[in-house]
């Protein structure tokens, strides 16, 4: 199975913080990758598919990049409402495997 | 807009069974691989099984096979996911979500494994 992680596990910042997340492939999985955000006691939201492409409706300020086994996700300017836990997962190989989670708090 | 909606959960004893049920509105139902992700009380989110488009390709975690099975009914453009054996450890909200790579959840539905 391919085994994803994810840093840091948590981190607090500001209002108007540019944040990034990383994740790892334990393989390569092209750019098979996509990112969620999951609110406290709500279902996780899609942001980002295809490691890079924005998800319809989601706002410009969320971006992805990379390819092969390193991945990250950007937030431009953190805002009240961005403050969750990201999630990224492979859908390369079978079974499809999630990250641990990146916990985003206020500073 | 479309939406998922998840039914079926609620408190069953070890070694019961439960049917998860998983509705679209809107079309293209059948286009769309659908998949099930799980979410233990305060863990991360764990991918449990997806189904194609026309119901011939199935796949699972191990952790599952041979207890869970995925089914959808495109008519009825609902995806179906049947828990046999149920253990403890099955205790979570359980999503329905489209697409491989998902890009539209459900609501979620709680199961609860306790005697």
């Amino acid at each position: 199975d391919i085994q994803m992680t994810q840093s840091p596990s948590s981190l607090s910042a500001s209002v108007g913080d540019r944040v990034t997340i990383t994740c790892r492939a334990s393989q390569h999985i092209s750019n098979y990758l996509a990112w969620f955000q999951q609110e406290p006691g709500k279902a996780p939201k899609s942001l980002i598919f295809d490691a890079s492409s924005l998800q319809s409706g989601v706002p410009s300020k969320f971006s992805g990049s990379g390819s092969g086994t390193d991945f990250s996700l950007t937030i431009s300017s953190l805002q009240p409402e961005d403050f969750a836990t990201y999630y990224c997962q492979q859908y390369y190989s079978y079974p499809f495997t999630f990250g641990p989670g990146t916990k985003v708090d206020i500073k | 807009e479309v939406q998922l909606v998840e039914s079926g959960g609620g408190l069953v004893q070890p070694g019961g069974s439960l049917r998860l049920s998983c509705t679209a509105s809107g079309s293209s139902f059948s286009s769309f691989y659908m998949t099930w992700v799980r979410q233990a009380p305060g863990k991360g989110l764990e991918w449990v099984a997806n189904i194609n488009g026309d119901g011939s390709e199935k796949n699972y975690v191990d952790s599952v096979t041979g207890r869970f099975t995925i089914s959808r009914d495109n008519a009825k453009n609902s995806v179906y996911l049947q828990i046999n054996t149920l253990r403890a450890e099955d205790t979570a909200v359980y999503y329905c979500a489209r697409a491989r790579g998902p890009n539209l959840w459900g609501q979620g539905a709680l199961v609860t494994v306790s005697s």
